[in-house]
C-alpha cells in the first residue's frame, strides 16, 4: 500500500535559519505530492505539490523537489519566520484508472521558530 | 468567496449521545472526505464521497455514519457506538476522481464526557 514518512518533530529553529524536513514515500506508479500546513487550531492548507519526476513546488519561500529515484518530497525554506511556526504535513495521492484520489498522510512534523 | 465550511467549531457532548458535524462546500466539488485527527497525530480517514448518494468507509468508520444527500453537504454523525470520540474533524472536498489536491474546512473539536 501507499506510505508516507515524515521526521519526527519538533523541530526547533532561531529565526533566519535554514528549514529541511524530511519526507519519503511509498507508492506504486507516479504519485503526486503535496506540503500541507496546519496553524494551531485551524484546517489544513495547501502550501505546494508537484505532480511529476523532477518538478519543484514552491510557495511562500518553500519550496519542495519530487525525487523519484529517491522517493523524497523534502521541504525547505531557506530562511524561517515565527510566522511559520505551525505542523507541516507530506501527502501522496495515487494515480491510474480506480486509484481514486484518496491522500495519505504522513504523521505531521511541528515547527517552532524562536525570534 | 468559495470554500468549506464547518459548523460548529467546538462542541460537546455527553457520552452516549450521537452528535452531526456538519460540513457545506460552494466549490463545486464533487468528492468530500472526513479525516479525524488526533493530539500530535497525523489524520486518519473516516468515510469518503466521490458522487451524490454514494459514499465509502475509509480506515476507521466504526461508529460513525455519513449521509450525502446533496453535492454541497456532507455531515458526519458520530455515534454512542464511538469508543473514543474527542477529537478534531476535518472535512475536505476536492474536485474529483483524480491526484488532486483537497481542500480543507476549518474543523469542529468535538468533546465528549
Amino acid at each position: 500500500g501507499n506510505s508516507v514518512t515524515q521526521m519526527e518533530g519538533p523541530v526547533t529553529l532561531s529565526e533566519e535559519a535554514f528549514l529541511t524536513i524530511n519526507c519519503t514515500y511509498t507508492a506504486t506508479g507516479y504519485p503526486s505530492l503535496f506540503w500541507y500546513v496546519q496553524y494551531p487550531g485551524e484546517g489544513l492548507q495547501l502550501l505546494l505539490k508537484a505532480t511529476k519526476a523532477d518538478d519543484k513546488g514552491s510557495n511562500k519561500g518553500f519550496e519542495a523537489t519530487y525525487r523519484k529515484e529517491t522517493t523524497s518530497f523534502h521541504l525547505e525554506k531557506g530562511s524561517v519566520q515565527v510566522s511559520d511556526s505551525a505542523v507541516y504535513f507530506c501527502a501522496l495521492s495515487p494515480r491510474g484508472h480506480n486509484a481514486g484520489n484518496m491522500l495519505t498522510f504522513g504523521g505531521g512534523t511541528r515547527l517552532m521558530v524562536k525570534p | 468567496d468559495g470554500g468549506i465550511t464547518q459548523s460548529p467549531k467546538y462542541l460537546f457532548r455527553k457520552e452516549g449521545q450521537n452528535v452531526t458535524l456538519s460540513c457545506e462546500q460552494n466549490l463545486n466539488h464533487d468528492a468530500m472526505y472526513w479525516y479525524r485527527q488526533d493530539p500530535g497525530q497525523g489524520l486518519r480517514l473516516i468515510y469518503y464521497s466521490q458522487i451524490v448518494n454514494d459514499f465509502q468507509k475509509g480506515d476507521i468508520a466504526e461508529g460513525y455514519s455519513v449521509s450525502r444527500e446533496k453535492k454541497e453537504s456532507f455531515p458526519l454523525t458520530v455515534t454512542s457506538a464511538q469508543k473514543n470520540p474527542t477529537a478534531f474533524y476535518l472535512c475536505a472536498s476536492s474536485i474529483g476522481v483524480g491526484p488532486y489536491e483537497q481542500y480543507f474546512g476549518p474543523g469542529t473539536r468535538l468533546t465528549v464526557t
